[in-house]
């Protein structure tokens, strides 16, 4: 069965170093997104994505957070001067199409640890 | 903004005992999707509901979702280990389709 992929599984970065989440969505797949979710709590969304451009963010998705995809198949989060705050467990997902009739599809997760 | 809680926070039952855990919504919504996610996993997608009163069944989970669109519950009929993790509703709001809001999410725990 055809699932999201996300490297690494586990990223530690100094405070104020630049990090970079990858993903592969599921190929057939048109909306991208990623989420964080901090030990212990919910889920919280950061980013929706659909051809080629942000199509909703959260507040928490500020300046310091931008994403691409670069190519065909990858879909990245890049964080460019990370916090302590910054700190937890990053979900890429995948849906076939947008909009409220679709399921998401997660990846497994990249956990980020700030020090 | 939308304003989603769900009750409640935590819920320890004894294995065959039944479970619901309930999502209620500020405002109206188009739909509710729920997941679950095991202790150290991602959120899994389980159900959407769209209309208004709908009922679904999956094996022994029944997911309602409201008349008046404001509120879901998941129901669980004898519990198993297997049903240990922690249960999100999702909703979207009617001018943002493309942002997902998490529910704080039900946690189950199942004593065998």
């Amino acid at each position: 069965e055809p699932e999201v992929t996300q490297t690494p599984s586990h990223q530690v970065t100094q405070m104020g170093q630049e990090v970079i989440l990858r993903c592969v969505p599921i190929s057939n797949h048109l909306y991208f997104y990623w989420y964080r979710q901090i030990l212990g709590q919910k889920v919280e969304f950061l980013v929706s994505f659909y051809n080629n451009e942000i199509s909703e963010k959260s507040e928490i998705f500020d300046d310091q957070f931008s994403v691409e995809r670069p190519d065909g198949s990858n879909f990245t989060l890049k964080i460019r001067s990370t916090k302590l705050e910054d700190s937890a467990m990053y979900f890429c997902a995948s849906s076939e199409l947008g909009r409220e009739l679709y399921e998401q599809y997660f990846g497994p997760g990249t956990r980020l640890t700030v020090t | 903004g939308q304003q989603v809680m769900q009750i409640p926070q935590y819920q320890h039952v004894q294995e065959g005992e039944d479970f619901t855990t309930y999502c209620n919504s500020s405002t109206t919504l188009s739909n509710i999707q729920w997941y679950k996610q095991r202790p150290g996993g991602h959120p899994v997608f389980l159900i959407q509901l769209v209309k208004s009163g709908e009922v679904k069944k999956q094996k022994r989970l029944t997911f309602q979702f409201g008349e008046a669109k404001k509120n879901s519950s998941l129901h669980i009929t004898a519990t198993q280990t297997t049903d240990v993790g922690t249960y999100f509703c999702a909703i979207r709001r009617e001018t943002s389709y493309d942002k997902v809001i998490f529910g704080p999410g039900t946690s189950l725990s199942v004593i065998p």
